[in-house]
């Protein structure tokens, strides 16, 4: 069964920066992309960027490339993001969603992000 | 980027009923390989969205067949027939024929 497993909430300090994880399960890591999903309360879905765990390439939406910095641990079957200097409009949850032929065909539970001072 | 546009916003229908979602993309969603990658997503109260649909109308694993999926370039329609208490929740559209990938805003189907 493919499990994505996230890590728990982060609550970061305006300016500063948080790393989440989506451990994989159930399948062969580097045989999928990862991706990233934000959703913002309240609100609907915005792609964020993929991953490539086998060569660790990289591809990122325009509004996200200085923000969010996708890497994957093959050792761990574990995809990270970094969201770097936290504003509010980085309030949200972040989803990781396994890439299969240009769906998102298993998502993790998502993480809850709260940037506050 | 690719705009997709749902209607409408919210929905209300009658368990055992049946309900349509249209979504349309600002651009055609013909991959230049011949493959229109829209898919459809549920995400019920406080859950992740789940895959429900792939290339406009393949049913992922596991989805009933009161799911279908229909349309074709810019024009596409999601079809729930003799609705559960378990379809409740937001329907999105996703494209990955063009990148950036985007979603559509969400249509909430709700209880009459």
């Amino acid at each position: 069964e493919v499990q994505l497993q996230q890590s728990g909430p982060e609550v970061g300090r305006p300016g500063s920066s948080v790393k989440i994880s989506c451990k994989a399960s159930g399948y062969t890591f580097t045989d999928y992309v990862m991706n990233w999903v934000k959703q913002s309360p309240g609100q609907g879905l915005e792609w964020i960027g993929w991953i490539d765990p086998e060569y660790g390439s990289t591809d990122y939406a325009e509004k996200f490339k200085k923000k969010a910095t996708l890497t994957a641990d093959t050792s761990s079957n574990t995809a990270y993001i970094q969201l770097s200097s936290l504003t509010s409009e980085d309030t949200a949850t972040y989803f990781c969603a396994r890439g299969n032929n240009y769906r998102f065909d298993y998502w993790g539970q998502g993480v809850m992000v709260t940037v506050s001072s | 980027d690719v705009v997709m546009t749902q209607t409408p916003v919210s929905l209300s229908v009658s368990l055992g009923g049946q309900v349509s979602i249209s979504c349309r993309s600002s651009q055609s969603l013909v991959h230049n390989n011949g493959n229109t990658y829209l898919s459809w997503y549920l995400q019920k109260p406080g859950q992740s969205p789940q895959l429900l649909i792939y290339k406009v109308s393949n049913r992922f694993s596991g989805i009933s067949d009161r799911f279908s999926g229909s349309g074709s370039g810019t024009d596409f329609t999601l079809k729930i027939s003799r609705v559960e208490p378990d379809d409740l929740g937001v329907y999105y559209c996703g494209q990955g024929t063009q990148y950036p990938w985007t979603f559509g805003g969400g249509t909430k189907l709700e209880l009459k």
